[in-house]
Parts: structure tokens; sequence; C-alpha cells
């Protein structure tokens, strides 16, 4: 069982947004703002897309937004498109000991 | 080009033990933390241990502590993963991953193609 927990499945049609739900504590999610996010295609290896909870690095479309709530953070993608169909992870630091907590993985559906 | 580079990987029976290394180019080898993640078959992501930029500061995950020992080379710009007692649920592709910080900012801007590894008699 992951750390912090995420939806198994979302889905959206070319064009739409989505958001994936990553839900922790307020020991890492909710306490610090270090959260990042991974798009993963299948066979490949996983690529950076938010980290500190909102910031893009370069290269990565401003269609991939990030938030956080309380105990939750957000991955929003807007103007869905094809490729964007792939598996998210979130992480999250959780402090001293702990360090580095991922989410189960959410498989995104472009349909 | 960045490259982060993973080799050892193979196929060892329970309670043996295996040397994962991360050859690494075309950026400061010797000012980033690096990290190892793991993902079993299927399954999600699993961070497992991390070394900071000069070796001094090390961690892994407390489920593998004592089995697995991270180090690093700066001079040959390798990072090395020892894995001893392997068990079966240890099966997964070993992914080595770049900081961007030299202590650790705890997340992960570039990842290696991985390297598998498979527990099994």
């Amino acid at each position: 069982q992951s750390a912090l927990t995420q939806p198994r499945s979302v889905s959206g049609s070319p064009g739409q947004s989505v958001t994936i739900s990553c839900t922790g504590t307020r020991n890492d999610v909710g306490y610090y703002n270090y959260v990042s996010w991974y798009q993963q295609h299948p066979g490949k290896a996983p690529r950076l897309l938010i980290y500190d909870v909102t910031q893009r690095p370069a290269g990565v479309p401003d269609r991939f937004s990030g938030s956080k709530s309380g105990n939750t953070a957000s991955l929003t993608i807007s103007g869905l498109q094809a490729e964007d169909e792939a598996d998210y992870y979130c992480s999250s630091y959780a402090g001293t000991y702990t360090f580095v907590v991922f989410g189960g993985g959410a498989k995104l559906t472009v349909l | 080009q960045l490259q982060l580079v993973e080799s050892g990987g193979g196929v060892v029976q329970p309670g043996g033990s295996l040397r994962l290394s991360c050859a690494a180019s075309g950026f400061t080898f010797s000012r980033h933390a690096l990290h190892w993640v793991r993902q079993a078959p299927g399954k999600g992501l699993e961070w497992v241990a991390i070394i900071a930029y000069d070796g001094d500061f090390k961690y892994v995950a407390d489920s593998l502590k004592g089995r697995f020992t991270i180090s690093r080379d700066n001079v040959k710009n390798t990072l090395y993963l020892y894995m001893d007692r392997l068990r079966p649920d240890d099966t997964a592709v070993y992914y080595c991953v770049r900081d961007p910080g030299d202590h650790g900012d705890y997340y992960f801007d570039h990842w290696g193609q991985g390297t598998l590894v498979t527990v099994s008699s």
C-alpha cells in the first residue's frame, strides 16, 4: 500500500481537462511544499512534470499544472492530447528518516 | 547530453547479492545528490536510497536498511547500489535518478532507463 493515495484511473476526451488527486497526511503533503509529479509511458522511465507543488521544468507544456490544498495535491492537465495517455505518479518529501513517498499511480486514458 | 546509464541487473537466486552501477555523463556529477528508485513489475514507484553530492550523507529506506548500501565515486562519475540477502519481492526495475540539489531537493529531474533485477530460483 502506497503512502500517498491516488485514484487508480482517470479519463477524459481530447481537449478536455482532467485532475488527478494525491492525498497524503499532515506529515508529508500537508506539511511540506515539496510535492512533485511524474509521467510514465509504458516501458519508459518516468519524466518530471511538476516540482515544489506548482513549478514546471523547462520543456513541460503549460497544459500541466499543480496545486495543493491541505493534505491533498492535484495535477491538472488541460487540453488533453492523445499522447497524455500514461501513468501519473505523485511524490512528496516526508521528512528526515522517511524522505520520499510516492502515490500508487493513476492511469490516464484519453478517450 | 545528460545521461544516466544503469547496469548490473540480472537474475539472482534468493539470498544472493548484486551490485548495480549507474554511469553518469553530461553534467557535473559531483554537484548533485543521487537516488535509487525501484518499480516492481506492474506496480508503482518506490524510493530506495539517497546519497549527497560528496557521499558524506546517505540514507536507505527503512524497509531495506541492513540489506542495501548506496555509494558513489565522484572520480568515475558512477553511482552504486549494493544489494544483499535478496528476496523475491526485490524483483524490480531499478532506476538511477538525479536530484537537482546537492544534499537533496527530493524530486527527480533526470532518470536513467533502468536495470531489471529478478530474484528467483
